[in-house]
């Protein structure tokens, strides 16, 4: 079946400009996790999300980031007004109820 | 929030070579994560371990709960295991929940 997949595979955006990246989880996983990966920093958690419950947002660096799952399916993640230290790939992975996690390709984020 | 810690960082060996690759970590977990990631690829899950020891082909991982330490080990390694591996275990302890990383084993195998 199909794995996760991200959209856009790269953005470039300028300094102060809004962006939305997308996740398409597998179908039927009830969680859904965004992450990020940059060379300073490694991989990093931000947000969780499992069925109808409220997410985890613990891991989010600013509150410039937000995330939407519509559906229990979908999700979207924002950053607000961005900066150069946004810059990364954008990782969305999704699992059954503490299962393993797939991994979809990844977002390439660049702020100019 | 927990803590892992890998080790080596870097590693090189030779076709054929057993290679070991450690991890612990600081909070008591249910299960725990080893990753692949080749240059330039995404990231693929090898094995989720909660206790004992799993084999997948030339893959073996091994979790010690009571240390808080686990190893993934590859028997008779190939150049095209050449990767980064990545420890994870879930961020708070808990089993569903977003995980936290090592920082990675970067992995050459010379032919």
């Amino acid at each position: 079946g199909a794995g996760v997949s991200q959209s856009p595979s790269n953005k470039v955006t300028e300094k102060g400009k809004d962006v939305e990246l997308r996740c398409d989880p597998i179908s039927g996983h009830t969680a859904l996790y965004w992450y990020r990966q940059s060379l300073g920093q490694g991989l990093e958690f931000l947000i969780y999300f499992q069925g109808n419950s409220a997410p985890d947002k613990s891991g989010l660096p600013s509150d410039r980031f937000s995330a939407e799952r519509t559906g229990g399916s979908v999700s979207t993640l924002t950053i607000q007004r961005t900066q150069q230290e946004d810059s990364a790939v954008y990782l969305c992975a999704s699992s059954l109820l503490r299962g393993e996690q797939y991994f979809g390709p990844g977002t390439r984020l660049t702020v100019t | 929030k927990n803590e892992v810690e890998q080790s080596p960082q870097n590693l090189t060996a030779q076709e054929g070579e057993f290679i070991t690759i450690n991890c612990s970590y600081s909070v008591g977990i249910s299960a725990l994560h080893w990753l692949q990631q080749h240059p330039g690829g995404g990231i693929v899950s090898l094995f989720m371990l909660s206790s004992g020891k799993k084999k997948h082909g030339r893959l073996i991982a091994t979790i010690n709960i009571q240390e808080k330490h686990s190893s993934l080990h590859i028997t008779a390694s190939h150049p095209r295991d050449s990767a980064v591996y990545i420890c994870a275990v879930p961020w708070s302890g808990g089993g569903a929940d977003g995980l936290t990383f090592g920082k990675g084993t970067h992995l050459i195998i010379q032919p």
